[in-house]
């Protein structure tokens, strides 16, 4: 069974960074095709992709976001890594991570619970 | 700046009817276009990939069509676990679109 599970703090301050673990189990990060990406949805609002890894540890990250964060994996712990830095209240969302298999769907087929992220002081 | 545009914003209707959605895309994305349902509370679930490829457990009332820059998500008889929202999403810049709500009349 595939499972991913985000976690990560309920709240952070304007300014600091935030960094969100996503715990995978099922698949191999390292196996060819494979990918994980971040995905967030603020309350109310559409879906937005944020950053993407994969196999080959190639990063992809959001046009719009892109300088504000960083991907990273921890295979040992089959675990992917988000960070974004200088959070701001707009910022506030729900964080998904999800699964892409390239010779699959190509598309993002299972998909975490979330994890809830509110940006206040 | 790619863009997909899901229209209507808002689709109500009852069960049993037929319900069709669109998406289209700034630029022709030939077929990487997938269909996503989310429930309230919950994650997205993919229903369709490459345009018109129903995902694994996905009912067969649930169809997808088009290429290019037009596409359509087809719900053919209402069942009362579809409404929900719905986007869709293309695969070369991960771009969603912002999303379809269908709502019980």
């Amino acid at each position: 069974q595939i499972t991913l599970r985000e976690s990560g703090p309920a709240l952070v301050r304007p300014t600091q960074t935030l960094t969100l673990t996503c715990t995978f189990s099922g698949f191999r990060l390292s196996t060819s095709g494979m990918c994980v990406s971040w995905i967030r949805q603020p309350p109310g609002k559409p879906l937005e992709w944020l950053a993407l890894i994969d196999w080959d540890d190639d990063k992809y990250y959001s046009t719009s976001l892109g300088s504000r964060l960083t991907i990273s994996t921890d295979t040992s712990k089959n675990q992917v890594v988000l960070t974004m830095a200088n959070m701001d209240p707009v910022d506030t969302a729900t964080y998904y991570c999800a699964r892409r298999t390239v010779a699959g769907t190509g598309f993002f087929d299972i998909w975490g619970q979330g994890t809830t992220v509110t940006v206040s002081s | 700046e790619f863009v997909l545009t899901q229209s209507p914003a808002t689709l109500s209707l009852s069960p049993g009817d037929r319900a069709t959605l669109s998406c289209r895309a700034s630029q022709s994305v030939s077929n990487f276009l997938a269909w996503y349902q989310q429930k309230p509370g919950q994650a997205p679930r993919l229903l369709i990939y490459e345009a018109s490829n129903r995902a694994t457990g996905i009912p067969a009332r649930f169809s997808g069509s088009g290429s290019g820059t037009d596409f359509t998500l087809t719900i053919s008889g209402l069942e009362p676990e579809d409404f929900a929202l719905y986007y869709c999403q293309h695969r070369t810049n991960w771009v969603f679109g912002g999303g379809t709500r269908v709502e019980l009349k």
